[in-house]
């Protein structure tokens, strides 16, 4: 299984709401990562897990709140987001961290109201 | 301020044409390099990956690493319309690889 998963496909959530995005992967990977990605850009990276551990935040906002229960899953939580939020979040995994390759999951498409 | 750089395009090329897209890149320490392609509205697929210079192939793709000139490429044979899509170039910045860097892409279209 070379898959990563995503869920949910689409979301449209208002600025109140509070709402979780999923990813989860059985390739035995043991970082994780959450990139967001808005029309016509490169996906910018969010946050990183490796053994379940945040590595990296790379000064996300605190309304984006990332969750690593165990090794394959990754879940993104979101709060009070912005309008200017919406984007496709992607997730990917990797063998470990130290430039190994990247695969990523079809991501979630996001529209905050 | 580390950057990866790409044309952005759009490279136009026909049919059973060789397709050639670069990159460059500013951080000597990046180890890895990867190609993404990424269909309108799908998430980025890996299609390369180098580590070394030279030359690396897998069917129609080959990619170059030169890291003296800090320059990486991909190369297309026998581009088909299907090949059409934005490629990204991405680069760890750094000797531990925990980040990726993308460059902002390059859009080929191959004209049938």
């Amino acid at each position: 299984d070379t898959e990563v998963t995503q869920t949910p496909k689409h979301l449209v959530m208002g600025m109140t709401n509070k709402k979780s995005l999923k990813c989860e992967q059985h390739m035995g990977h043991r970082a994780m990562y959450w990139y967001k990605q808005k029309a016509k850009k490169p996906p910018e990276l969010m946050f990183v897990y490796s053994y379940e551990k945040l590595s990296i935040n790379e000064s996300v906002p605190s309304r984006f709140s990332p969750e690593c229960p165990n090794s394959s899953l990754l879940n993104l939580h979101l709060h009070a987001l912005q309008p200017e939020d919406s984007a496709l979040y992607l997730c990917a995994s990797s063998q470990a961290l130290g430039g190994n390759e990247q695969f990523f999951g079809p991501g979630t498409r996001l529209t905050v109201l | 301020q580390k950057e990866v750089e790409q044309n952005s395009g759009p490279l136009s090329v026909p049919e059973g044409a060789i397709a050639s897209l670069n990159c460059t890149y500013s951080d000597r320490v990046s180890q890895s390099f990867f190609w993404y392609r990424q269909y309108s509205g799908k998430s980025p697929e890996l299609i390369m990956s180098i580590y070394s210079n030279g030359d690396k192939e897998d069917g129609r793709f080959t990619a170059q690493l030169n890291k003296a000139s800090q320059y990486v490429s991909l190369l297309i044979r026998d581009s088909q319309p299907s090949d059409s899509a934005t490629y990204l170039c991405a680069v760890n910045i750094n000797q531990a690889g925990t980040a990726l860097i993308f460059g902002k892409g390059t859009t080929l279209s191959v004209s049938s």
